[in-house]
């Protein structure tokens, strides 16, 4: 299919680590992104990976890139109440250009104390 | 640096009424973006631009209009406006090259009765 596709929800206690995994479609996409959108606000870019990169670390969040498999996770470490929002994973179709960032439909992550 | 603007952040229309939303981005980009985001269904892309005077359609364009008179402004306009078109919209731009990060705006809300 042409869809992103994410798990709709996912829950997980404070201190605990979260993996929000993500399956596209286009084994040319240059860039994969994590957006993070928090209530009422717009999309906020949390990391992207380079399509040649098997992982990317930034502080608490690890990104996992399997190609073979077309699978992108995000792992948050020592998830946080203020972690809680919706995660969305994109691919960047044809290099990016045109508007061809192709989304999810986000996961939503609740983080309970 | 302001980032993306939009106004308005909300808005009433009737059926049939017509409205222009306003996106205004300080960062010398050179594309933008207009989605929607309804509940369950994540973000689609209605149009775009590669640069003033140029738009384009993206998966969702039909009963939207568009313009890009300047570079740093893009406007979506609704000639005569349906429930269906009752959602969230998001303006986004972006670099012309690099990683094609997009930057949100904080989304108008618009309700059609």
């Amino acid at each position: 299919g042409e869809d992103v596709e994410q798990s709709l929800f996912l829950s997980v206690r404070e201190g605990d680590s979260s993996v929000i995994n993500c399956t596209y479609t286009d084994s040319s996409s240059t860039y994969l992104y994590w957006y993070k959108q928090e209530p009422g606000a717009g999309l906020q870019l949390l990391t992207y990976i380079f399509s040649n990169m098997d992982m990317k670390q930034d502080q608490r969040l690890t990104v996992l890139l399997n190609k073979k498999d077309k699978h992108l996770s995000l792992r948050i470490a020592d998830t946080q109440t203020g972690d809680s929002a919706i995660y969305f994973c994109a691919e960047s179709r044809y290099g990016g250009s045109q508007g061809n960032l192709i989304f999810g439909k986000g996961t939503k992550l609740s983080v309970k104390p | 640096n302001a980032g993306v603007t939009q106004t308005p952040k909300f808005r009433v229309l009737k059926t049939g009424q017509s409205m222009t939303l306003l996106c205004a981005q300080d960062m010398n980009h050179e594309y933008m973006y207009w989605y929607r985001q309804d509940p369950g269904m994540g973000l689609r892309l209605i149009h775009y631009s590669v640069g003033e005077g140029t738009t384009a359609k993206g998966e969702v364009p039909d009963g939207y209009n568009v313009s890009r008179l300047k570079k740093q402004n893009f406007l979506l306009g609704l000639e005569s406006a349906a429930p269906s078109q009752t959602s969230v919209y998001f303006c986004a731009s972006s670099y012309l090259r690099g990683s094609f990060e997009q930057f949100f705006g904080p989304g108008t809300r618009l309700t059609v009765l």
